[in-house]
C-alpha cells in the first residue's frame, strides 16, 4: 500500500498526559499536512511542512502541539498535557509540489480519546 | 477569512436515483478552487470533484457533476446513479488560488449521503 500511513489508528489517554501521532506521506510526497476534525465537523488546518521546514501553524495549533518532519519524510504530532477538548480524529494528508491543485491524499487518521 | 456552509446534515437517497448536495461559501477573493471531498466510514478521505473558480464550464467526473454559481456563492454537486458505494460522508471545501494556500482547504461540516437498495 503505497498510501498515506497514520499510526497509531486510536489512542486513549487520560487527561495530562502526552500523545505521539506519526504520519508516512506517499513517498515522494514534499508537502504534508496535519489537520484536525472534531465530531460533526470538517477538518481544520493545523500546519504544513514544506519537505523538513514547517511553513505554517494555524492559531489552533497552541502551544501544547509541536509537529515535525525531521528529515523530510515521515512526521510526528506530539500532544503535550492533553486536555479533553483534545479529542478528534487528527489527518494527515500529503502531496507534490506542482501536482493537480489542492488535491490532498489523506491518511485514514489517528483518533484521539481523552478521558 | 472564508466560510463554508453545507445546510443537509444528511440526505438518503435510492439506488440508482440522483441526489444534490448544496454548499454555500463566502469569501472576498476572486480567484480560488472548490472541492468535494468523501470520506467513506472508516476510510480515508478522498477527492470527488474539483472546480477553478474562473472556469465558467461545470465539471464532471462520471456520475458526480458539480452547478458552480460564481455570483451566488454557490457549489452544489450532483450525484448520477446512486450507488451503494457513494454511502459517505461528504465535504465541501474552499481553497485561495495563492501558491502559500495550496493545500490548505477550508471544509464545510459534511453532508452524510446514505444510499439505500
Amino acid at each position: 500500500d503505497t498510501g498515506v500511513s497514520q499510526n497509531p489508528r486510536h489512542k486513549i489517554t487520560k487527561r495530562g498526559q502526552n500523545v505521539t501521532f506519526r504520519c508516512d506521506p506517499i513517498s515522494e510526497h514534499n508537502r504534508l499536512y496535519w489537520y484536525r476534525q472534531t465530531l460533526g465537523q470538517g477538518p481544520e488546518f493545523l500546519t504544513y511542512f514544506q519537505n523538513e521546514a514547517q511553513l505554517e501553524k494555524s492559531r489552533l495549533l497552541s502551544d501544547r502541539f509541536s509537529a515535525e518532519r525531521p528529515k523530510g519524510s515521515f512526521s510526528t504530532l506530539e500532544i503535550q498535557r492533553t486536555e479533553q477538548g483534545d479529542s478528534a480524529m487528527y489527518l494527515c494528508a500529503s502531496r507534490i509540489t506542482g501536482g493537480a491543485s489542492g488535491e490532498l491524499f489523506f491518511g485514514e487518521g489517528s483518533r484521539l480519546t481523552v478521558l | 477569512a472564508q466560510t463554508v456552509t453545507q445546510s443537509q446534515p444528511e440526505m438518503s437517497v435510492q439506488e440508482a436515483e440522483t441526489v444534490t448536495l448544496s454548499c454555500t461559501y463566502d469569501t472576498s477573493e476572486n480567484n480560488y478552487y472548490l472541492f468535494w471531498y468523501k470520506q467513506p466510514p472508516s476510510r480515508q478521505m478522498i477527492l470527488v470533484i474539483r472546480q477553478e473558480a474562473y472556469k465558467q464550464q461545470n465539471a464532471t467526473e462520471n456520475r458526480f457533476s458539480v452547478n458552480f454559481q460564481k455570483a451566488a456563492k454557490s457549489f452544489s454537486l450532483k450525484i448520477s446513479d446512486s450507488q451503494l458505494g457513494d454511502t459517505a460522508m461528504y465535504f465541501c471545501a474552499f481553497m485561495k488560488h495563492v501558491a502559500d494556500s495550496w493545500g490548505k482547504l477550508q471544509f464545510g461540516a459534511g453532508t452524510q449521503v446514505v444510499v439505500t437498495p
